[in-house]
C-alpha cells in the first residue's frame, strides 16, 4: 500500500463547475500538506501549502485537511479551461531539524471543458 | 535567476552511457532536492542537500546514481551505465532555509530517454 493514495482520474468537468480533488494517506506523522499543479512538460507549481488540520483559501482554491481521517482535499471554484492540468498532492513529515523530503500522490489529471 | 533552472531540458542517450543532469536552484535557497517522475509512478524522492552535504540519500535507486553540490548552489545528478528503466523526468526543487518552514519550488525537469 502506498503512503499517499490519489485517484489518477482522468476527471472532466464543464467550465464553471466546482472541482473536488482528494488524497488519503496512511502515515499519521505527516504534518505539512501541499497541492501542486503541473502542466504538460512543466515542473510542479505550488498552489497551496497548509499545516495540520483545517481549511485554507486562496482565490478560487480551497485546501482542506482532516488529520483525524487522514484525508486532504482541494476545491476549485468557478473552474476555467486554464485549470486543466495534473494536480499532485504532497506531504511532509514533522520536521526535527528543518526541511524534509516530500511524499507525493500519483496525481489527478483534470480537464475543464469549455 | 527567478526560478529553479535545469539543463538539459531533454536528453536522449544509448543504454550503457553515463549522463549528467544539472540543477541551478533559486538564488539564496540552501536546500536542494532531486526527484524522479516516471509514467504512472508519480514523483519519487532521490536525494536531498543542505548546503553541500547530503543528509538523506535514501531514494537513490542504485549505486549507478550519484549527486553532488558545490558552493552551496549548483547540483549535478550523475547516472552511470544507464539502463532503459532510468528513462524518466528528473526534477529538481529548492527551498529557502534549512531551519524554517518553507515550501519546495520545482524546475521544469530534464526528460531523459534511454534507447
Amino acid at each position: 500500500q502506498k503512503e499517499v493514495e490519489q485517484d489518477p482520474g482522468p476527471l472532466s468537468v464543464p467550465e464553471g463547475a466546482i472541482v473536488s480533488l482528494n488524497c488519503t494517506y496512511s502515515n499519521s506523522a505527516f504534518q505539512y500538506f501541499m497541492w501542486y499543479r503541473q502542466y504538460s512538460r512543466k515542473g510542479p507549481e505550488l498552489l497551496m501549502y497548509t499545516y495540520s488540520s483545517g481549511n485554507k483559501e486562496d482565490g478560487r482554491f480551497t485546501a482542506q485537511v482532516d488529520k483525524s481521517s487522514k484525508y486532504i482535499s482541494l476545491f476549485i471554484r468557478d473552474s476555467q479551461p486554464s485549470d486543466s492540468a495534473t494536480y499532485l498532492c504532497a506531504m511532509e513529515l514533522r520536521r526535527c531539524f528543518g526541511n524534509e523530503k516530500l511524499t507525493f500522490g500519483t496525481g489527478t489529471r483534470l480537464t475543464i471543458i469549455p | 535567476g527567478a526560478g529553479v533552472s535545469q539543463s538539459p531540458s531533454n536528453k536522449v542517450t544509448e543504454k550503457g552511457k553515463d549522463v549528467e543532469l544539472r540543477c541551478d536552484p533559486i538564488s539564496g535557497h540552501t536546500a536542494l532536492y532531486w526527484y524522479r517522475q516516471s509514467l504512472g509512478q508519480g514523483l519519487e524522492f532521490l536525494i536531498y542537500f543542505q548546503g553541500n552535504s547530503a543528509p538523506d540519500k535514501s531514494g537513490l535507486p542504485s549505486d549507478r546514481f550519484s549527486a553532488e553540490r558545490t558552493g552551496g548552489s549548483v547540483s549535478t545528478l550523475t547516472i552511470q551505465r544507464t539502463q532503459q528503466e532510468d528513462s524518466a523526468v528528473y526534477l529538481c526543487a529548492s527551498s529557502r532555509d534549512y531551519y524554517s518552514t518553507q515550501p519546495q519550488h520545482f524546475g521544469d525537469g530534464t526528460r531523459l530517454s534511454i534507447l
